[in-house]
């Protein structure tokens, strides 16, 4: 079985400040990782993967395989930052399984 | 920017009514998947298909729930009958290829039953 635990509802920083949401998962092969966003009235988009090894918007996440993580992190929290977080995970038969989502709210 | 169309955007049904979302997928995209989102929880994968071929229907309530793609490009998810518990937001996604790419998601289809 797969399974993706983010275990914040809600991450309230100041702007400026730096950002890191938690994600861990549970998969006995080898995963493949993805963060979601869903900006407030929009759809839901894909933010990053690992396989990447991109920073998209000032976004980074890197997997570790040993404490089987795969955190999201930003240095300086932006306004436009404040939207619904998913991460995701793509085991086996190619399914993607969601975690529940941390709401991410950057104060000014 | 190519979209996933899905329609209705709203539906409100009555308990015990049949009810019928529709997805337009991307065009080319090979992949298509049905998701409930329930409020407050992560999108759950109902169904996915591989042109007109069903991948994964293991999460979807066959009693109640079906979908096809019978062309392999557009589909429908009916549900009949509708219950209470199936209110949620109901989301089509499409892939290029489901090995390299992510997903593409449409805006949904909010179900309220009543």
């Amino acid at each position: 079985a797969q399974r993706v635990t983010q275990p914040e509802k809600l991450l309230s920083v100041f702007k400026g400040a730096p950002v890191e949401l938690k994600c861990n998962y549970s998969y006995s092969g080898s995963p493949e990782l993805f963060w979601y966003v869903q900006y407030s009235r929009q759809r839901l988009q894909l933010l990053l993967r690992h396989i990447s090894r991109e920073s998209i918007k000032g976004f980074t996440a890197d997997l570790n395989k040993g404490e089987t993580s795969f955190h999201l992190k930003k240095p300086f929290a932006q306004e436009e930052d404040s939207a619904m977080y998913y991460c995701a995970l793509r085991g086996g038969g190619n399914k993607l399984t969601f975690g529940t989502g941390t709401q991410l709210k950057v104060e000014l | 920017e190519a979209e996933v169309a899905q329609s209705p955007r709203y539906k409100i049904t009555e308990k015990s009514q049949a009810v019928a979302f529709w997805c337009d997928p991307i065009s080319g995209h090979a992949t298509l998947y049905w998701y409930r989102q329930i409020l407050g929880q992560g999108p759950e994968l109902l169904v996915q298909f591989q042109d007109e071929s069903v991948v994964d229907d293991s999460q979807l309530p066959k009693d109640r729930f079906s979908a096809e793609r019978l062309k392999g490009v557009d589909s429908t998810l009916k549900i009949q009958p509708a219950e209470l518990g199936d209110s949620a937001m109901y989301l089509c996604a499409s892939s290029l290829d489901q090995h390299l790419y992510g997903y593409t998601f449409g805006s949904g289809t909010r179900l309220t039953v009543v």
